[in-house]
């Protein structure tokens, strides 16, 4: 079964700085997909990024950009330019290996940004 | 705009009661999910279908039923059988047609048993 695995709780980053979360994944299928999620203290989930294992390049979205290591088995986020919006919890997911294209979560990690 | 909405924000239960909470999209997806959250926690699916009429139980279904009579509609009833129902929930939709199959949310129910 497939597994994602945040390791990181909490982070906190300095306005304007980079931050790196990570993730790694567990899955014995060769073709997958990783996602970014941020979820705000409303709750609402926002995509963010996605990456797909046979793509060459890693994935940028703005500020947002996955540092994918296939042979490893991680998929980071790097935030590039922190702002205090960032604040936020933040997720990796996996598709399902069955039909149902359901999404496996990590438990997430809390970034806080600081002024 | 399109998107997804839920209702209520938040929703208050006695013990022994069911409640029902709504999901609408008008993204014209085809598949939706039902996930929950505790604190600090990932998500969970609950429920999830990918056709009008049919719909498969997820990895936590117990205490939990849906229907979908509409495409745009999925509402989830959380019953007394299920015994630790204070969560956030959240629904999604997809289109499984064409990758990367990323799911869009809405805004969520809190829900609290009291």
């Amino acid at each position: 079964a497939q597994k994602i695995t945040q390791t990181q709780p909490g982070m906190f980053v300095q306005e304007k700085e980079a931050v790196t979360l990570d993730c790694t994944y567990d899955t014995s299928d060769q073709s997958y997909g990783l996602f970014w999620y941020k979820q705000p203290s409303s709750g609402e989930m926002i995509f963010l990024i996605y990456q797909g294992s046979y793509d060459e390049q890693n994935a940028t979205e703005g500020r947002y950009s996955l540092n994918f290591q296939k042979a490893r088995k991680s998929a980071n986020l790097v935030i590039s330019a922190s702002q205090l919006g960032d604040s936020a919890m933040y997720f990796c997911a996996t598709l399902g290996m069955d039909s149902s294209y359901k999404l496996i979560f990590g438990s997430g990690t809390r970034l806080l940004v600081r002024p | 705009d399109g998107g997804i909405t839920q209702s209520p924000k938040y929703l208050f239960r006695k013990e022994g009661q069911n409640v029902t909470l709504s999901c609408e999209q008008n993204l014209n997806h085809d598949a939706m999910y039902w996930y929950r959250q505790d604190p600090g926690q990932g998500l969970r699916l609950i429920y999830y279908s990918q056709i009008v009429n049919d719909f498969q139980k997820g990895d936590i279904a117990e205490g939990y039923s849906v229907s979908r009579e509409k495409k745009e509609s999925f509402p989830l009833t959380v019953t007394s059988a299920q015994k630790n129902p204070t969560a956030f929930y959240l629904c999604a939709s997809t289109s499984p047609v064409v990758g990367p199959y990323e799911q869009f949310f809405g805004p969520g129910t809190r829900l609290t048993v009291l």
